[in-house]
């Protein structure tokens, strides 16, 4: 089936900095990617589709200054947490449809990405 | 709205059988999926739905009623290995995936 990657795994930064999650779709194109967060216990909240070309459309409540998504590629989306802070320190988790007709209803997740923001 | 329910938490026995059910209200439906989540991984796809009737695969099984909102996700058999979060998430009219806050599912020897 499609693989998705996500890069890093898990991370630790300082509140205030920065921090660039990679989402990849490794052997098929995804011109639509999806970014979610999860809070422990909780479901996953969709934070943005990314789309390939164009610009991000965010869910309602997530502000789209403090998380930068481009969809530079057909295979890559980055999420970037601007400033972050200790309340951002969640889950994140990027997935991508699958390419042909028959996978289109099928979602492949990335491994997920633990922040932790002190 | 839209609304997807599902209980927080079941525990069943190695061996056993146990059905964990989903109501769904959405704008438009394309499709009920089931996802199971272990602690600190990503969701792995389990099945997917968009006719009504009963999807069989292995030890687990998933049934859809689209007149009724309602689906549940069959495990038989169970292992130690299936305590996990199971996750409910129905497709609406824009495709995107309208989640559950998952079942907790405990599995005791």
């Amino acid at each position: 089936g499609a693989v998705v990657s996500q890069h890093p795994s898990w991370v630790i930064c300082k509140s205030g900095t920065s921090v660039k999650i990679e989402c990849r779709s490794l052997d098929f194109q995804a011109t639509t990617m999806f970014w979610y967060r999860q809070f422990p216990k909780q479901s996953l909240m969709l934070m943005a589709t990314s789309n390939e070309g164009s610009k991000a459309t965010y869910e309602q409540g997530v502000e789209k200054d403090k998380f930068l998504i481009n969809h530079a590629s057909l295979t890559l989306s980055t999420l970037t947490v601007t400033s972050a802070h200790p309340e951002d320190s969640s889950f994140y988790i990027c997935s991508a449809p699958g390419g042909g007709l028959a996978d289109f209803y099928e979602q492949y997740f990335g491994p997920g990405t633990r922040l932790t923001v002190t | 709205g839209q609304n997807i329910d599902q209980p927080t938490e079941m525990t069943a026995t190695e061996g056993a059988i146990v059905q964990i059910n989903c109501t769904y209200q959405t704008s438009g439906f394309n499709g009920l999926f089931w996802y199971q989540q272990h602690a600190g991984e990503a969701p792995t796809f389990l099945s997917y739905n968009v006719l009504d009737g009963l999807e069989e695969k292995g030890r687990f099984s998933s049934f859809l009623s689209r007149s009724k909102g309602y689906s549940y996700l069959l495990l038989k058999e169970l292992q130690m290995k299936d305590s996990a979060s199971y996750l409910c998430a129905a497709q609406d009219s824009n495709y995107q995936l309208i989640w559950g806050a998952g079942t907790k599912l405990i599995i005791k020897p």
